[in-house]
Order: structure tokens, then C-alpha cells, then sequence
């Protein structure tokens, strides 16, 4: 298997300027989790999915943050105005609960810089 | 409370050396503790994990000790290597509406010299 793949890998944009960060989790995984990597504030959860089904998203910052996780294989992160602040490495993860070792495997993250 | 409190920040050791990473949680309902290992440029990936019915878990040279009534946790990093050079960082989760959360330490850098 490929692993968890994350588009795209760095995304440099401008204040106020929307961006999308894109996740396909590895197959047959079920649960899906979007962190946030920043040296302030280290590893976040800002949301996850179950079946397609977002859980818990009192992670997110902000209402301009938005998740979906339109079929088992895709999601998507959307950042809509973008901020500086929201400058860090986006990671998403995926996991299935019933092979008994709660492993959560990690893509290689997405660096977004916002100028 | 959710929080997962680790340390040092950052902790240098000579090759050969014994590399030892605390950390501390606050929520008697979590269930299971992982390590993970994180490379510069890339995602964490788990290392190794232990669940609070034993105190010890080893798997090469690593080992982790659980001590449930002091509610703290270590990673040792034994015979260790510039290799293991990398950040580290504990996990704790706790079943919440049929999935796992983790909830991470802040993370330490290791640097191995040789």
C-alpha cells in the first residue's frame, strides 16, 4: 500500500486567498483524522471522520475551516479566508479501529505558508 | 482533562547511551499510550505502544514503563543511535463515541551523538 497521500505537499498563498488540502487515506481504513503541526502549539486533532461521517470537529479553529470526506478514499481540509496565523504543517491520518492496535498512520503532511 | 505533559524538550546523548522520555497524563480513562517517532519532513509513525494492564513493554531497544498509579509513562531508548536521532512524542487515547483520540505531548527533539 502507498500509505496515506496528502496534496499537495507545500502551498504557499496570500492572506485572505482560499486553500484546499487534499487526503486520500490508505484502503480500507476507516477513520480519518486531520492534525495541525505548529511549534507553538505542537500536534492538534482538528477533526475526524468515521465512516465518512465527521465525529468531532471541536478541534477546528475557526468557522473558516471546513473538513469533508465526500467517499472512503478522499477528503478534504478548506481554509477559506486564510490567515499568517494559520501558517503550519497540516497532517492527515487514517486508522482501522478493528485490527485491535489503534495505530494511526500518518502522511507525509502538507507545509502551508500563508504571506 | 485531556492533557498529555512531556519532557525534557530536548535531550542530547552520546551514542551507546540511554535515552529516557517522560510523560504524564491526567485522565484515568485512557486506555492506551503510544510513542510515536517523527523525522524532519515527515509524519509521525508509531513506535511503540502499551496498554495500562502491564507496567512494561519492550520491542528491540525500546521499552516502555507504565506506572498507572503515578499516572506517568517512559519511553527508554536503549544502546541508542544517531539513527534514533528524531522527535518523539507520547500518546494517550481513550474510547469516545467508538473511536480513539489521541491526545499528544509536546513533543521531544532527541539528538544522538556519535
Amino acid at each position: 500500500d502507498a500509505g496515506v497521500i496528502q496534496s499537495p505537499r507545500h502551498e504557499v498563498t496570500e492572506m485572505g486567498q482560499e486553500v484546499t488540502l487534499r487526503c486520500k487515506p490508505i484502503s480500507g481504513h476507516n477513520s480519518l483524522f486531520w492534525y495541525r503541526q505548529t511549534m507553538m502549539r505542537g500536534l492538534e486533532l482538528l477533526i475526524y471522520f468515521n465512516n465518512n461521517v465527521p465525529i468531532d470537529d471541536s478541534g477546528m479553529p475557526e468557522d473558516r475551516f471546513s473538513a469533508k470526506m465526500p467517499n472512503a478514499s478522499f477528503s478534504t481540509l478548506k481554509i477559506q479566508p486564510s490567515e499568517p496565523r494559520d501558517s503550519a504543517v497540516y497532517f492527515c491520518a487514517s486508522s482501522f479501529p478493528g485490527d485491535g492496535t489503534d495505530t494511526q498512520y500518518f502522511g507525509p503532511g502538507t507545509r502551508l505558508t500563508v504571506l | 482533562q485531556q492533557q498529555v505533559k512531556q519532557s525534557p524538550q530536548s535531550l542530547i546523548v552520546q551514542k551507546g547511551g540511554i535515552s529516557i522520555i517522560n510523560c504524564a497524563y491526567e485522565n484515568t480513562a485512557f486506555d492506551y499510550f503510544p510513542w510515536y517517532q517523527q523525522f524532519p519532513g515527515k509524519g509521525p509513525a508509531l513506535l511503540i505502544a502499551i496498554r495500562p494492564d502491564v507496567s512494561e513493554k519492550k520491542e528491540g531497544r525500546f521499552k516502555i514503563s507504565f506506572n498507572k498509579s503515578a499516572k506517568q509513562f517512559s519511553l527508554h531508548i536503549m544502546d541508542s543511535q544517531p539513527g534514533d536521532s528524531a522527535t518523539y512524542f507520547c500518546a494517550a487515547s481513550i474510547m469516545d463515541t467508538g473511536r480513539r483520540a489521541l491526545t499528544f505531548g509536546s513533543g521531544t527533539r532527541l539528538q544522538v551523538q556519535p
